[in-house]
């Protein structure tokens, strides 16, 4: 099993639309959580961490499931701004190395 | 806002050449990333560093080497270039006293050896 593991899509989905990626990890000792988003040919940038309780920043939801050891990321009201790839990252057991999930990629069309 | 720095956005060498790139970060982070993004292969580790003077192999670190002697600077050395480190290599940096703020990354150097 990988370390991460995502769904690399294409999500296609129309504008408005609700879209959730999930994200799988393999080491139960991760204790750190994001989510990033990557535009074509440009730089990852952090879109938002990931906390136990879950937690929400405007349309978009992360949540984290120990048990299952999984991350989701909930997009509501789609915007076409939203296309990309999004990126799962999830630090190596205690360490404070990320390892990143090989993205899962969002097109949003009018 | 965490500034890093990469000193190329592209750049061409041929095939034996020893190549540098720079990264610089203007926060006083301890911790230092060097990947490479392939398509289909996602982020893949080269070097870490979580101090001055300190540096950790990561998943690949074959062909490559790392300096860092300011802790602002992490510089990525190709010490033979070879048409498959063809790629886009990306910094990143982080402070390992605050985890849940992420990793800050640079914009990219896309290296093509010929």
């Amino acid at each position: 099993r990988k370390e991460v593991e995502q769904d690399p899509g294409p999500f296609n989905v129309p504008e408005g639309a609700t879209v959730a990626f999930n994200c799988t990890y393999s080491n139960s000792a991760s204790q750190s959580f994001f989510w990033y988003r990557q535009d074509c040919r440009k730089e990852p940038k952090l879109l938002m961490s990931v906390y136990s309780s879950g937690n929400e920043d405007g349309r978009f939801t992360a949540q984290l499931n120990r048990a299952s050891q999984y991350i989701s990321l909930l997009i509501r009201d789609s915007k076409l701004s939203d296309s990309a790839t999004y990126l799962c990252v999830v630090n190596r057991g205690g360490s404070y190395i990320p390892t990143f999930g090989r993205g899962t990629s969002l097109i949003v069309h009018p | 806002d965490v500034k890093v720095t990469q000193s190329s956005r592209y750049l061409v060498k041929r095939t034996g050449e020893k190549v540098f790139l720079e990264c610089v970060q203007d926060m006083d982070h301890e911790n230092m990333f060097w990947y490479r993004q392939d398509p289909g292969l996602g982020l893949r580790l080269i070097y870490f560093s979580y101090d001055v003077k300190m540096k950790e192999k990561g998943d690949i670190p074959e062909g490559y080497s790392v300096s860092r002697e300011k802790k602002e600077r992490f510089s990525l050395i190709l010490e033979s270039a070879s048409t498959n480190q063809t790629s886009m290599y990306l910094c990143a940096s982080s402070n390992p006293g605050g985890q849940s703020y992420g990793y800050t990354f640079g914009s990219g150097t896309r290296l093509t050896v010929v």
